[in-house]
């Protein structure tokens, strides 16, 4: 079964450092999410991402923040000067066109650590 | 705007328990509703979803009815088995839309044999 894939499993890095979190959606969706989950918290929505443009985005995804579609098959989070707050962990997330449900197929996720 | 309401834990359970965790939504328009269940270290995977009143969704013995009246979507499972033990998370998305998930805080649930 096709699934979304995130690399690194696990960042860590050092404050003010810039990171990109990688993302391989599965290969026929054309809607892309990042999602992030500080720990014990809710699951928050960053971003949305379709035709190669930012659709929507949430206040927390502020000009440190940025996505790109660089190749046609990876979708990456890329966050410029990574703060203390930074530390969560970060969903990658796909959908089709047309999915009966919206449904949106997640990805294992990538725990960014900031020190 | 859309919201979702969860039971707060953490649920501690003896094996063969009977489950409920509430769930309760508010939506601008018609949304489809899902569970999500997050196992100790790793991600999101579907449980279960429903896009419509009434409409049942059904996983692994858990099951959660779309009621429109109470604006509800309620986990169920009958007998809970130590490898139920994970974080639930409650989701919905506009059907219309679908452009971001909203999720409840997630109840954590411990079964104990």
């Amino acid at each position: 079964e096709p699934e979304v894939t995130q690399t690194p499993s696990h960042q860590v890095t050092q404050m003010g450092q810039e990171v990109i979190l990688r993302c391989v959606p599965i290969s026929n969706h054309l809607y892309f999410y990042w999602y992030r989950q500080i720990l014990g918290q809710k699951v928050e929505f960053l971003v949305s991402f379709y035709n190669n443009e930012i659709s929507e985005k949430s206040e927390i995804f502020d000009d440190q923040f940025s996505v790109e579609r660089p190749d046609g098959s990876n979708f990456t989070l890329k966050i410029r000067s990574t703060k203390l707050e930074d530390s969560a962990m970060y969903f990658c997330a796909s959908r089709a066109q047309g999915a009966v449900y919206n449904e949106q197929f997640f990805g294992p996720g990538t725990r960014l650590t900031v020190l | 705007g859309d919201s979702v309401t969860q039971m707060e834990g953490p649920v501690t359970l003896s094996e063969e328990a009977f489950l409920t965790i509430n769930c309760t939504y508010t939506a601008t328009g018609y949304p489809s509703l899902f569970w999500y269940v997050q196992y100790p270290g790793e991600g999101l995977q579907l449980l279960l979803k429903a896009t419509k009143a009434d409409d049942k969704g059904s996983n692994k013995g858990f099951e959660a009815t779309y009621r429109k009246e109470t604006t509800s979507f309620h986990l169920e499972k009958g007998s809970v088995q130590v490898s139920d033990s994970a974080v639930y998370f409650c989701a919905l998305s506009d059907r219309d839309t679908g452009n971001q998930f909203y999720f409840g805080t997630g109840t954590s649930l411990t079964v104990i044999p």
